[in-house]
């Protein structure tokens, strides 16, 4: 079975730092990747995916993601944080046919002091 | 946009009884989840359907059963609940035959059993 592993469960950052949370996968084969977010109080929301093509992934809110194919690595990157980028971040994948459903992380906590 | 819509936020019932958690979506998506989300453990996949009157089992399906008679319906039932089942509850749903593409959540139920 695949597996998801994100480094950090708990990252305490400032506003204007820089942010980059760790996601790996088990899986060997195609896969697809999604980083999702889930502000305080709010449903999950897709904040970038990644299915081919380039690499470097670009989302909304100014992140942007690395599939990095040799080292089974997809983080997540913001070069600046804000306050209102306080919430609950998941790393997910599927395996390109999507036979086994979507395999999330356990989900790093960020919270960005102002 | 799409609209996964659960219920109930919040319930709260008693060890033994049979609940049901409802979910419905407005976009005609073909495939339907629902998730447990815990403190620690990210989410966890229960249940899954690709199409109406079909539905597969998920990472921890013990305890639950799902049912989906219509393509905008999905029901989880949890047959006689017992503490260890107190967790928040996510739908989502996703568009496709293919099960890899982007997830839209619904809001959320935190079930509480006492």
């Amino acid at each position: 079975a695949q597996s998801v592993s994100q480094h950090n469960h708990h990252v305490i950052l400032s506003e204007a730092a820089s942010l980059e949370l760790g996601c790996n996968y088990s899986y060997g084969g195609t896969v697809n990747l999604f980083w999702y977010v889930q502000y305080p109080g709010q449903h999950l929301q897709l904040l970038l995916k990644y299915f081919s093509g380039d690499p470097l992934v670009k989302g909304i809110k100014g992140f942007e993601a690395e599939f990095i194919k040799s080292k089974f690595s997809f983080n997540l990157r913001k070069p600046s944080v804000q306050w209102s980028d306080t919430a609950e971040y998941f790393c997910a994948v599927i395996r390109g046919g999507g036979a086994d459903g979507l395999t999330f992380g356990k989900g790093t906590h960020l919270i960005i002091q102002p | 946009d799409v609209k996964v819509t659960q219920s109930s936020r919040y319930l709260v019932k008693r060890t033994g009884e049979k609940v049901f958690l409802e979910c419905v979506q407005d976009m005609d998506h073909e495939n339907m989840f629902w998730y447990r989300q815990d403190p620690g453990l990210g989410l966890r996949l229960i249940y899954f359907s690709y199409d109406v009157k079909m539905k597969e089992k998920g990472d921890i399906p013990e305890g639950y059963s799902v049912s989906r008679e219509k393509k905008e319906r999905f029901s989880l039932i949890l047959e006689s609940a017992s503490t260890n089942q107190t967790s928040m509850y996510l739908c989502a749903s996703s568009k496709g035959r293919n099960l890899n593409q982007p997830q839209h959540f619904g809001d959320g139920t935190r079930l509480s059993i006492l």
